[in-house]
């Protein structure tokens, strides 16, 4: 099982519409969440950290289930900028950080 | 602020030849370090990290390796590439950042070298 599973892609949606991306990890002990963003041929950026309480940022949501061991993203009124692969992130003890093979987003007019 | 440099961005090189990238962090000290790879279409893949000076911890037994001679410094070397090695490498640091309950260790990354190996 590998250690942070994510919805297999590409989603395609119309702008306006709300996506939802999901993320499973295999080890109960990780201490911090985190979903990135990346654009073709660059580097993941942050685009938030996941907090227990759920945590919002304009558009984006995200939520935290630690009993479930799993993790969301919601993006509400999607806009062709939104167009993205979407990593979700996971640190666990010491200093390892495990990425997720990502989730593609297309948003078409 | 903190900046983080790669380089170089791109280059293709023959199998069996050499291998040579260098990262390298301003405005901070004493950063926790860190080798990605990234093949075409995949996820990232953690190949080292690094707490300090001299300090190299890997991830993936393979024919890489990496070095830190300097606290700001990270490279990452290959003594003859294969051509499982081409992909996109990416240096990134962890420092603190956003809310405490995330903790330290958000990671901030280089933009990235992607080599070719034919």
């Amino acid at each position: 099982r590998k250690e942070v599973e994510q919805d297999p892609g590409p989603f395609n949606v119309p702008e306006g519409a709300t996506v939802a991306f999901n993320c499973t990890y295999s080890n109960s002990a990780s201490q911090s969440f985190f979903w990135y963003r990346q654009d073709c041929r660059k580097e993941p950026k942050l685009l938030m950290s996941v907090y227990s309480s759920g945590n919002e940022d304009g558009r984006f949501t995200a939520q935290l289930n630690r009993a479930s061991q799993y993790i969301s993203l919601l993006i509400r009124d999607s806009k062709l900028s939104d167009s993205a692969t979407y990593l979700c992130v996971v640190k666990t003890g010491g200093f390892k950080t495990i990425f997720g093979a990502g989730t593609r987003l297309f948003v078409k007019a | 602020s903190q900046t983080i440099h790669q380089w170089p961005a791109t280059l293709v090189q023959p199998v069996g030849s050499p291998l040579s990238l260098e990262c390298t962090v301003e405005g901070t000290s004493n950063p926790n370090l860190y080798w990605y790879r990234q093949a075409a279409g995949r996820g990232l893949q953690l190949l080292f990290y690094s707490v300090g000076i001299g300090q190299i911890s890997s991830e993936v037994p393979q024919n890489l390796s990496a070095s830190r001679p300097q606290d700001r410094q990270f490279i990452l070397s290959s003594k003859k590439l294969l051509l499982s090695d081409s992909g996109f490498y990416l240096c990134a640091w962890g420092g603190a950042g956003g809310n405490t309950e995330a903790g330290a260790n958000v990671l901030t990354f280089g933009a990235g070298s992607r080599l070719t190996v034919l």
